[in-house]
């Protein structure tokens, strides 16, 4: 079965200070992997997403992901937070392209200081 | 196009209670997902439509909850008898399917006593 851990459930960081939001993975084929995020009293919202090719891919407001097989490992990252960052941050997966059952981690709840 | 829609926002409850929460989803996605989040668990699939068709119904919630898609464009979640336990958010989301992208609603927060 596969399984998704993120092992910081929360984090703390500085307005313009650079963040690693850390996700390892387990699944025994090469998975299909999203960033979600949660802002208060909203859904859940995908960030990015990787299915194959460059391991660095690219979202929106400037985040990025690195996928590593050899870590099985997902990490989201940003160069410079800004206070409209602070939100829960979710990785998930799914075992394959077009399974739309996706498994979430438990979540990192972000704070942003000003 | 609006997002995905979910009433109501709040309910509180008595234990023992019905409660049906519904859910209309992306018009044109195939897909729709009912998830149950709690901040100790996390998010957790209860039921999971293809095409109307109940693809997935979460094992741990078979018997006290039922998701029903009457229409490609409407679904509700049924939990009966509601337990002080069953306190959480519910989320659902839809999909177009093949695209790995889910799009949620605000979810409705169901307290019970």
């Amino acid at each position: 079965a596969q399984s998704v851990t993120q092992p910081d459930a929360r984090v703390t960081v500085s307005e313009g200070a650079s963040l690693q939001l850390r996700c390892k993975y387990s699944y025994s084929a090469t998975p299909y992997l999203f960033w979600y995020v949660q802002y208060p009293r909203q859904g859940l919202q995908l960030l990015l997403k990787y299915y194959s090719g460059d391991p660095v891919v690219q979202g929106v407001n400037s985040f990025e992901a690195e996928f590593s097989k050899s870590n099985s490992s997902f990490h989201l990252q940003k160069a410079s937070v800004h206070w409209s960052d602070s939100a829960v941050y979710f990785c998930a997966l799914s075992m394959n392209y077009g399974n739309e059952k996706i498994t979430f981690g438990a979540g990192t709840k972000l704070t942003i200081k000003p | 196009d609006a997002g995905v829609t979910q009433t109501p926002r709040h309910e509180v409850a008595e234990k023992g209670q019905t409660i049906i929460l519904k859910c209309e989803p992306v018009s044109g996605h195939n897909d729709l997902f009912w998830y149950r989040q709690t901040k100790i668990q996390g998010l957790e699939l209860l039921s999971y439509f293809r095409s109307k068709s109940l693809m997935e119904d979460g094992g741990a919630f078979k018997d006290r909850f039922k998701a029903e898609m009457l229409n490609s464009s409407f679904s509700t979640l049924k939990i009966q008898p509601t337990e002080p336990k069953d306190s959480a958010v519910y989320l659902c989301a839809s999909s177009l399917g093949n695209t790995g992208q889910l799009y949620f609603g605000e979810g409705s927060k169901l307290t019970v006593l």
